[in-house]
């Protein structure tokens, strides 16, 4: 079981705008930055949003990320057929000194 | 561009030590830019951190497995390693080496670069 909770699947259709949560505790989320990942199936987790809200270079600024208490959100606007995967989120857990990682959501564009 | 890739076993029996290597290439894990870690993804499942190791030789390690797992790094080699003591079933997963940014020079605080993983499976 995650320490972060994630939606097991979230879906949308192409140019919607979908929202994926993540909700911790005070430990985690509360009091430090949120960070996602994107995941396609076979390959490696990719990192998508950092510190909350900032984005690496060449991510494209149709996603983005906020934080709410002990909450967060990434958001997907003009959803498109190649956003289909698996997205973490993570952050760092001051009570198990470490960074814990949501169970992941499995976005499908319908 | 740095790149990592990790190599060992595929298949491991139940009790033994699961030892996996993380080749870093294109930077140097001296460089003091990242922590080195080690995640792993059971068949289906989440994303599990399991330790981290810095070039100077500070390491953390994920509280439910500190007793089973050793990360050590060989700057010699440009390698990080991976030791999982008394395996079973539970811990057959994708496991991958990843850098977590330690400074401003990356992407602070995130697991910024990963390889692509190996499968390891454990079975008598």
């Amino acid at each position: 079981q995650s320490v972060l909770t994630q939606p097991p699947s979230a879906s949308g259709t192409p140019g919607q705008t979908v929202t994926i949560s993540c909700s911790g505790s005070r430990s985690n989320i509360g009091g430090n930055y949120v960070y996602w990942y994107q995941q396609f199936p076979g390959t490696a987790p990719k990192l998508l949003i950092y510190r909350i809200f900032k984005r690496p270079s060449g991510v494209p600024d149709r996603f983005s990320g906020s934080k709410s208490g002990t909450s967060a959100s990434l958001a997907i606007s003009g959803l498109r057929s190649e956003d289909e995967a698996n997205y973490y989120c993570a952050t760092w857990d001051d009570s198990l000194s470490g960074p814990v990682f949501g169970g992941g959501t499995k976005l499908t564009v319908l | 561009q740095v790149q990592l890739q990790e190599s060992g076993p595929g298949l491991v029996k139940p009790s033994q030590t699961l030892s996996l290597t993380c080749s870093v290439s294109g930077g140097s894990i001296s460089s003091g830019d990242h922590y080195w870690s080690w995640i792993r993804q059971p068949p289906g499942k989440g994303l599990e951190w399991l330790g981290y190791i810095y070039y100077s030789g500070t390491s953390n390690y994920n509280p439910s497995l500190k007793s089973r797992v050793t990360i050590s790094a060989d700057s010699s080699k440009n390698q990080i390693s991976l030791n999982l003591t008394s395996v079973t079933a539970a811990d057959t997963a994708v496991y991958y080496c990843a850098s977590f940014c330690s400074s401003n020079n990356c992407y602070p605080n995130a697991f910024d670069l990963w390889g692509p993983g190996t499968l390891v499976i454990v079975s008598s």
